[in-house]
């Protein structure tokens, strides 16, 4: 049973758009919360991250929203750019001791 | 320049012979572990590593072995491949476990195994 979830497997924006990528976690014991993403041939970078007790954190353009007692957290990009296509992964963790991932969505920002 | 390195990025191998994709980090990060992704399950953690010769479990660790022998080094090792685990690898590494702490990753391995 997956933990995090990404209930989008993709997802089209056009440029300049708000993009909203959404995330489910079902375990209550998750306290911190990372976006990643990924382009083709490389490896996963660091995008941006919340701790459990905040609501918001936002950085540049993007803006990561958690909603503990719904379990739900959000990633917009506002606006969105044609680099922003990649996928996004999801991430949460227990102090670290085990990251656990959701399957991704797959961005497209069309020019 | 602070990187994660894995080797080789491509491997193609038959089952049953025994295989290692070595990991390397020059960060001094304490905490290193091993992800496979998968279409549709997004990336699962095979193993990590807190510290020098602390290894645990992570979801997904049958058939696979790890060491950690030095702090930056953590090669992945499959004693008797099998079809199944054929994927992308990513090893992975991070300074300490907690807050504004992520993880940054290699570039990846894509094994296949027929």
């Amino acid at each position: 049973d997956q933990q995090v979830k990404q209930n989008s497997p993709s997802l089209s924006v056009q440029e300049g758009r708000i993009s909203i990528l959404n995330c489910d976690y079902t375990n209550s014991m998750f306290d911190y919360f990372l976006w990643y993403k990924k382009y083709p041939a490389e490896g996963p970078t660091f995008l941006i991250s919340i701790s459990s007790i905040k609501d918001k954190n936002e950085d540049g353009r993007f803006t990561v929203f958690l909603n503990k007692s719904a379990k739900h957290l959000s990633l917009h990009i506002v606006p969105s750019q044609p680099g922003d296509s990649a996928v996004y992964f999801c991430a949460a963790t227990n102090y670290g001791q085990n990251f656990v991932f959701g399957p991704g969505t797959r961005l497209s920002v069309l020019p | 320049e602070a990187q994660v390195t894995q080797n080789p990025r491509y491997l193609i191998t038959v089952t049953g012979k025994k295989l290692t994709v070595t990991c390397s980090q020059n960060m001094n990060h304490e905490y290193m572990s091993w992800y496979r992704q998968d279409p549709g399950l997004g990336l699962r953690q095979i193993y990590y590593s807190m510290n020098v010769e602390v290894t645990d479990k992570g979801d997904v660790p049958e058939g696979y072995k790890v060491s950690r022998k030095e702090k930056r080094n953590f090669p992945l090792i499959l004693e008797s491949p099998s079809p199944n685990q054929t994927s992308l690898y990513f090893c992975a590494s991070t300074f300490s476990t907690g807050p504004n702490s992520p993880l940054h990753f290699g570039n990846g391995t894509r094994l296949t195994v027929t």
